[in-house]
């Protein structure tokens, strides 16, 4: 059973357009959101997390949006740059009872951003 | 500074085997987490160390274990390998107290083990 979902398995976008990545999740005991970026060869890096008490959270060229009724979340990236091309994750978190840091992945979606 | 580090690179053993994977945290971090992520898929919770015991457990069978040492590096045993084992293994490390809580793990570049 996929907790989160990404039914997007890639996407490309032109240099200095909007990028959009999907996530869906079904467990309504997460609690916070992250993103993810992977490039190959290396590991996961955090790019930006939601608290579910907020529906937006902001960070230079990167704002993800949470839509807690839907079970929704989005990551927009603007303007794309050719560097963000990268496999996305997205994950979510219970918050306490000893759940910190116990991310549930996504299985990715690679975004292609073209000059 | 560095970050988490993680050995060996990559590996290659045969069914029934076992394996032994190692990951050092980063600089002042005492929470260890690790992670498998199959060709294709996102990377999956296995367990978490910190203070030398494991804390939380994922959906895993036995086969896995792990430890983490005094000096908070931790090491990843699978035993009895199987086909399927055969993924990235990727270490996380955070630091146990951290004020606001982002959920931001810092990982390693990860083990590639492949199971003939």
């Amino acid at each position: 059973d996929q907790q989160v979902k990404q039914n997007s398995p890639s996407l490309s976008v032109q240099e200095g357009r909007i990028s959009i990545l999907n996530c869906d999740y079904t467990n309504s005991m997460f609690d916070y959101f992250l993103w993810y970026k992977k490039y190959p060869a290396e590991g996961p890096t955090f790019l930006i997390s939601i608290s579910s008490i907020k529906d937006k959270n902001e960070d230079g060229r990167f704002t993800v949006f949470l839509n807690k009724s839907a079970k929704h979340l989005s990551l927009h990236i603007v303007p794309s740059q050719p560097g963000d091309s990268a496999v996305y994750f997205c994950a979510a978190s219970p918050l306490g009872g000893g759940s910190n840091y116990k991310l549930t992945f996504g299985k990715g979606t690679l975004l292609t951003v073209n000059p | 500074d560095a970050g988490v580090t993680q050995s060996p690179t990559h590996l290659i053993k045969t069914r029934g085997q076992q394996v032994t994977l190692r990951c050092s945290p980063k600089s002042g971090h005492d929470t260890v987490s690790w992670y498998q992520q199959a060709l294709g898929q996102g990377p999956q919770f296995i367990f978490q160390y910190y203070e030398e015991e494991e804390r939380q457990r994922g959906n895993f069978p036995d086969r896995f274990s792990g430890h983490q040492f005094p000096n908070y590096s931790s090491e990843l045993n699978v035993n009895a390998l199987l086909l399927g084992d055969s993924a990235l293994y990727l270490c996380a490390s955070t630091p146990r107290t951290s004020g606001v809580y982002t959920g931001e793990l810092f990982f390693g570049e990860g083990s590639r083990l492949t199971v003939l």
